[in-house]
């Protein structure tokens, strides 16, 4: 596509509740990121793929939560049994190459996630 | 203290006026961006630089490398330039994970 797409925009979940949330890259792009920004904070990063490895992990907050990108294009951040502090919006950024000094980043618009 | 530090953190400006943002970084850096966010998520790249100053339009971001400073200048600006600035680090070498400061908040009133 021509952008990174990500669904859905917004998400209201109940306390425990599951997620699941998508972020389309564009087309050919070999990285992968997540970042969640909490409200009136910058985002922090969450994790990184590299086509279909995850090579950095760390920023993940808990094991509830768990990325994939299976054929290196699609990826799937997974939330479990989530709670309130889990509201923020979920950004996704891809790069053409594996090194975003030389082409930058493309963010999508974000899923918004609100846990009741 | 935060890697990636802003200031101001809210700017409010009259049409027209001449806008400064400073960012200033701790960390060891391949390159930083500056974005732009609108209400609603979307973040827009606005520039990406390791060195020296770029100019696209209005809009003017300089970086140096030694004071380990960035600034991002809106010449003219306009209230369709309201919006948080974000400047973020892209960290080390062969740095893959940006550090964002927590953003700059501008109004500018027509």
């Amino acid at each position: 596509g021509a952008g990174v797409s990500q669904s859905p925009r917004y998400k209201v979940a109940k306390r425990g509740q599951d997620v699941a949330l998508r972020c389309d890259p564009i087309s050919g792009h070999v990285s992968l990121f997540w970042y969640q920004q909490a409200l009136g904070q910058g985002p922090e990063f969450l994790t990184y793929f590299q086509n279909e490895a995850q090579l950095d992990k760390s920023g993940l907050p808990s094991d509830r939560f768990f990325a994939e990108r299976p054929e290196g294009s699609v990826s799937t951040l997974k939330i479990q049994r989530t709670q309130q502090e889990d509201s923020a919006v979920y950004l996704c950024a891809s790069s053409l190459s594996g090194q975003p000094t030389n082409y930058g980043y493309t963010f999508g618009s974000g899923t918004r996630l609100t846990v009741v | 203290k935060n890697e990636v530090e802003q200031s101001p953190q809210n700017l409010t400006a009259q049409e027209g006026e001449f806008i400064t943002i400073n960012c200033s970084y701790s960390v060891g850096i391949s390159a930083l961006h500056w974005l732009q966010q609108h209400p609603g998520g979307g973040i827009v790249s606005l520039f990406m630089l390791s060195s020296g100053k770029k100019k696209h339009g209005r809009l003017i971001a300089t970086i140096n490398i030694q004071e380990k400073h960035s600034s991002l200048h809106i010449t003219a600006s306009h209230p369709r330039d309201s919006a948080v600035y974000i400047c973020a680090a892209l960290q080390g070498t062969s740095g893959s994970r940006l550090t964002f400061g927590e953003g700059t908040q501008l109004t500018v009133n027509p």
